[in-house]
């Protein structure tokens, strides 16, 4: 499978635990996007990275929040002392410099804190 | 601020029916407007994409018409199937910057037999 993959799919968790997410792209895709999708709601964006720098971050991305893609290829999100209103499906998608639109999305990572 | 509109949130068509989602934008910064699909358990998928220099676009059974005055534009699906039934999402981008997506709020998508 060369899609973009996420792992791990579920997380529970207790409220005031970290977690860490990890996502992989498809490989040779410069750019990798990490979304936040809440029940019934859109995704909303929460940061960017090209290669292996981070250029831009949400307001949503409170300072519990930390992201980073080592070398360019695979990244993680870390959420610190996870409160309950972080229970969300946490989505990654990345895509080519030279392709304008098409961003491909993994399955996500569910996370649920108790 | 929702940028982007969209409605219904909930629709039920019959099979072979035609299946209409809106959606309004506010960021004239967009200069592209893709449709994604998303199924339980699943990352969205990009369907077909329009930009505003073009009124309508055709895919298969999938049609986007754009109306860039209005700030407008809106998915048809055509003689729909069961296997339609997802959530689709509206969205809007600038192709130009980071090329992050603004979503809408989705809808959800049921054909019945």
């Amino acid at each position: 499978d060369t899609g973009v993959s996420q792992n791990p799919r579920h997380k529970i968790t207790k409220r005031g635990q970290n977690v860490t997410f990890r996502c992989d792209p498809i490989s040779e895709h410069n750019r990798l996007y990490w979304y936040r999708q809440t029940l019934g709601q859109g995704p909303e964006f929460l940061t960017y990275f090209q290669n292996e720098a981070q250029l831009e971050k949400s307001r949503l991305l409170s300072d519990r929040f930390s992201a980073e893609r080592p070398k360019g290829s695979f990244s993680t999100l870390e959420i610190q002392r996870t409160e309950q209103g972080d229970s969300a499906m946490y989505l990654c998608a990345s895509s080519l410099v030279s392709s304008r639109y098409e961003q491909y999305f993994g399955p996500g990572t569910r996370l649920t804190v108790t | 601020q929702q940028q982007v509109k969209q409605s219904p949130q909930s629709l039920i068509v019959q099979k072979g029916g035609i299946s209409i989602i809106n959606c309004a934008y506010e960021n004239t910064a967009f200069d592209y407007f893709p449709w994604y699909q998303q199924f339980p358990g699943k990352g969205p998928a990009l369907l077909i994409a329009i930009r505003p220099d073009v009124s309508e676009k055709k895919e298969g059974r999938f049609t986007i018409s754009f109306n860039k005055s209005a700030k407008q534009f809106s998915l048809h699906i055509m003689d729909s199937q069961p296997g339609d039934s997802a959530t689709y999402f509206c969205a809007g981008g600038n192709s130009g910057g980071y090329q992050k997506v603004t979503f809408g709020i989705g809808t959800k998508l049921q054909v019945i037999p």
